[in-house]
């Protein structure tokens, strides 16, 4: 099975910062990367795809990069929407998996 | 407007059994494949079981297999999951996962989940 560890768990941000979360493939997954957000008590909402795609609808604030076993979610400027907690997920293969998430809170 | 709606979730005893719907709406289901993803109580996604657009093919995670079964009802607009031998650590809300349709296995409809607690 295909780990995903992401980092940090939690992290503390104000209204304007820019935010990085980072997430670690066990073995090569290509760009086959996908993100999430979701807020307390909601289902999961895909913000990017194949690594770097914006998903329709998804703010310009939000991008991805990545390849292989590395990949990065930045938002640009924190909006007081975007306080939730972030997944990545592989799409590579089966068991798909996902990392354990990243809480971002307010500072 | 594509719809997931999940149901038959509840309170069981360790070692029972619960049987989750799904009925969506909003696009051709026996065009998709589907999948479960279940979250525990203040944890994070895990992803369950997939299934083809016949039902033909099943796959599972290693802590489901055995006990749990996938199914859908194409007619009926309908997919199932199935969990007997149920665990306390199988507590958590269950979510009806629909993926894009391209191959990249991006979930990007989901349904608001079902809640299933294992507990005596």
């Amino acid at each position: 099975d295909i780990q995903m560890t992401q980092s940090p768990s939690s992290l503390s941000a104000s209204v304007g910062d820019r935010v990085t979360i980072t997430c670690r493939a066990s073995q090569s997954i290509a760009t086959s990367l996908h993100w999430y957000q979701q807020t307390p008590r909601k289902a999961p909402k895909l913000l990017i795809y194949a690594a770097s795609s914006l998903e329709s609808g998804v703010p310009s604030r939000f991008s991805g990069s990545g390849s292989g076993t590395d990949f990065t979610l930045t938002i640009s400027s924190l909006q007081p929407e975007d306080f939730a907690t972030y997944y990545c997920q592989q799409g590579y293969s089966t068991p798909l998996t996902f990392g354990g998430g990243t809480k971002v809170e307010i500072k | 407007e594509v719809q997931l709606v999940e149901s038959g979730g509840g309170l069981v005893q360790p070692g029972g059994s619960l049987r989750l719907s799904c009925a969506v709406s909003g696009f051709t289901f026996s065009s998709y494949w589907m999948h479960w993803v279940r979250q525990a109580p203040g944890k994070g996604l895990v992803w369950v079981s997939h299934i083809n657009t016949d039902g033909s093919t099943t796959t599972y995670a290693d802590s489901v297999k055995g006990r749990f079964t996938i199914s859908r009802d194409n007619a009926k607009n309908t997919l199932y999951l199935q969990m007997n031998s149920l665990r306390a650590e199988d507590t958590g809300v269950y979510h009806c996962v629909r993926p894009r349709g391209d191959g990249l296995n991006r979930f990007d409809h989901w349904g608001q989940g079902t809640l299933a607690t294992v507990s005596s």
